[in-house]
């Protein structure tokens, strides 16, 4: 499969659960993001790693902990998560950061729909 | 700060109808503006960059530094641009600063 691959689609946890999204990239690119997107609410940016480290934590509660093992996969584990945190998470991958005006298009998973009851 | 505006939640128009769909922002250097799409069902891409200065299925988008807008243009709508449409913003940190986007409903 190519493109940007993210699992599960579909996830319910309780608030006490430990759980965690996987993204998978296949198209060769060293910089991965996790977008959140909620009802009302724009694509908000919460995490960037660039050839594996992180490279920007846009003020994430520490319920959310992500990893990147290499440049092809992204996980974000969650634990104690609340009501509140129910929305999108949106993979994303691009060949790297880049500066400004790199050209280097960002391309999106479709996404897994998270609900926390 | 950066910040993308669409102040249209809902576009409702009618097939062949022209299209423009409002995109302001708010950034002190020269950005860097994109619009990416969402059709029912299938995952967030990306539609153009003001950089490339391309159509992209009929669309275009003009950069007006003056006015700080993108709006996004067709001259004809069709039923199968219905879809959630998203501007977006780069600027010197490299961060993709989305707005909350606007629905583009085309009826028949």
């Amino acid at each position: 499969e190519t493109g940007v691959t993210q699992t599960p689609r579909h996830l319910v946890m309780g608030m006490t659960n430990k759980k965690s999204l996987k993204c998978e990239q296949h198209l060769g690119h060293n910089a991965m993001y996790w977008y959140k997107q909620s009802a009302k609410k724009p694509l908000e940016l919460m995490f960037v790693y660039s050839l594996e480290e992180r490279v920007e934590n846009n003020s994430v509660p520490s319920r959310f902990s992500p990893e990147c093992p290499n440049s092809s996969h992204l996980f974000l584990h969650l634990h104690t998560l609340q009501p509140e945190d129910s929305a999108l998470y949106l993979c994303a991958s691009s060949q790297d950061p880049g500066t400004p005006f790199s050209g280097n298009t960002i391309y999106f998973g479709e996404g897994s729909w998270l609900t926390v009851v | 700060a950066q910040r993308v505006t669409q102040p249209e939640k809902l576009l409702s128009v009618f097939k062949g109808a022209p299209v423009e769909l409002k995109c302001n922002y708010s950034y002190s250097g020269s950005p860097e503006l994109f619009w990416y799409v969402q059709y029912s069902r299938q995952r967030l891409q990306l539609l153009l960059r003001h950089i490339s200065r391309e159509s992209i299925k009929g669309f275009t988008a003009d950069l007006n530094k003056g006015e700080t807008s993108f709006h996004l243009k067709k001259p004809f709508a069709q039923e199968e641009d219905s879809a959630m449409y998203y501007c977006a913003l780069r600027g010197a940190t490299n961060k993709l600063i989305f707005g909350t986007g606007t629905l583009l409903a085309v009826q028949p």
